[in-house]
């Protein structure tokens, strides 16, 4: 099974800050590499898919980048409604698999 | 709007079978893959497996045979069945609609199971 490993655990930043967060996969997974946003009693909420596509309706502040193993969402300036846990899911091969998850807070 | 609901037991029973509806509306079932994904306090998100839009399905092998997944699609509705339940697979399970080559577009809001005597 491929292993996705997501960096930071936690992240607390101020609204307007730059925001990076990163999924490692064990193994290449050819950009097949989504993020989501998960609201504290709500759905998850697909972001970006195939490593840098915006999913229809989401705001253009957030973006997706990588390749090959290494990923990375940005959100470019940080607003008081991005304050969620987000997750990176590979798609490459089954078993797909699920980073850890960041929570992210405002300072 | 596309919206994807879950239903089951809140609470079941070590060695108990789960039984869990997902109903969705405003897509067909023919055209996408239907999952089931769980978050566990002990394993964080996991895929459990789908159900193509043709019907046939495919399995995480951490669920080996316990698992099965199937649909009516005349009732728009998917279902999981999970036998030999223990404490461990307590947690929230989620019904999810995809493709192959882009993964999960929609989520429901998820199921919370509480495996305890």
């Amino acid at each position: 099974d491929i292993q996705m490993t997501q960096s930071p655990s936690f992240l607390s930043a101020s609204v307007g800050d730059r925001v990076t967060i990163n999924c490692k996969a064990s193994q290449n997974i050819n950009k097949y590499l989504n993020w989501y946003q998960q609201k504290l009693g709500e759905a998850p909420k697909l972001l970006i898919y195939n490593t840098n596509n915006l999913q229809t309706g989401i705001p253009s502040r957030f973006s997706g980048s990588g390749s090959g193993t290494d990923y990375t969402l940005t959100i470019s300036s940080l607003q008081p409604e991005d304050v969620a846990t987000y997750f990176c899911l590979q798609h490459s091969s089954r078993p797909w698999t699920f980073g850890g998850g960041t929570k992210l807070e405002l300072k | 709007q596309v919206q994807l609901k879950e239903t089951g037991p809140g609470l079941v029973q070590p060695t108990q079978t789960l039984s869990i509806t997902c109903t969705v509306s405003d897509f067909s079932l023919t055209s996408y893959y239907m999952q089931w994904v769980r978050q566990t306090p002990g394993k964080g998100l996991e895929w459990m497996g789908f159900i193509r839009s043709g019907g046939s399905t495919e399995y995480n092998s951490e669920f080996k045979s316990r698992l099965s997944i199937s649909r009516d699609t005349s009732k728009n509705q998917v279902f999981l069945k999970m036998n030999s339940l223990k404490t461990e697979d307590t947690g929230v399970y989620y019904c999810a609609r995809g493709r192959s080559t882009e993964g999960i577009d929609y989520w429901g809001q998820g199921v919370m199971v509480t495996v305890s005597s």
